[in-house]
């Protein structure tokens, strides 16, 4: 399996810009989540996708951040306008949700964001 | 709401010598259980977890958990490390429903000659 697939790896914008970043979960995953992660707040959960719905998206932000499941195998997180403090590693990761809620999340090797 | 402590932030250790990496959570019911390793600049890896059952989990890489209800820990431990378990470990724990995961601050693992 290839595992969770996050594009770019790295990206380096100015401030203000629009930054998308991509993920491609586990095929046959019906979960989705977005992390992120930085040396202040640790690994912070931002949204998680159910079946491609937004179920819990309590951790995001503010408005700049939006976040788009448009089929199983694709999602998105955007961030517009970016600022310095959005400067982090995004992570996303999949999971399968079974009944009994026995489930593990994979997570992607994440996106590394600098906001100059 | 569950949370989790990891104690000590930064542990160093002999290759060689044993391990223990200290995670405390606090739930209400029976959680589920996780340590996960992440080496630098990649993402995080699942070594073990625990969702009932035998008390004592093996992972990969030769490593096992023991999760205690008395004392609400769930500590890792390795008998032997090896300069690649040199990393940070991130214990995390889940309640029902979409398992949201709260993760610890994470250990970073430094490993001398």
């Amino acid at each position: 399996d290839a595992g969770v697939i996050q594009s770019p790896r790295h990206e380096v914008t100015e401030m203000g810009q629009e930054v998308t970043l991509r993920c491609k979960p586990i095929s046959g995953h019906n979960s989705l989540f977005w992390y992120r992660q930085t040396m202040m707040r640790g690994l912070e959960l931002l949204i998680y996708f159910n079946n491609n719905v937004p179920i819990d998206d309590s951790g995001m932000p503010e408005d700049r951040f939006s976040a788009k499941m448009p089929n199983a195998s694709f999602s998105t997180l955007k961030i517009q306008p970016s600022e310095p403090r959005d400067s982090a590693v995004y992570f996303c990761a999949s999971s399968l949700s079974l009944a009994g809620g026995e489930e593990t999340q994979y997570f992607g090797p994440g996106t590394r964001l600098l906001v100059l | 709401a569950q949370s989790v402590t990891q104690p000590d932030i930064h542990i160093t250790v002999s290759e060689g010598a044993s391990l223990e990496l200290r995670c405390n959570y606090s739930y209400g019911a029976t959680p589920y259980l996780f340590w996960y390793v992440q080496s630098p600049g990649q993402g995080l890896q699942l070594l073990l977890k625990y969702f009932s059952g035998d008390t004592l989990v093996q992972g990969i890489k030769g490593f096992e958990a023991e999760f205690k209800r008395s004392q609400s820990s769930f500590n890792l431990r390795k008998p032997s490390v090896h300069w690649s378990d040199a990393a940070e470990y991130f214990c995390a724990v889940a309640a029902g429903g979409y398992q949201k995961v709260t993760f610890g601050t994470g250990t970073k693992l430094q490993v001398i000659p």
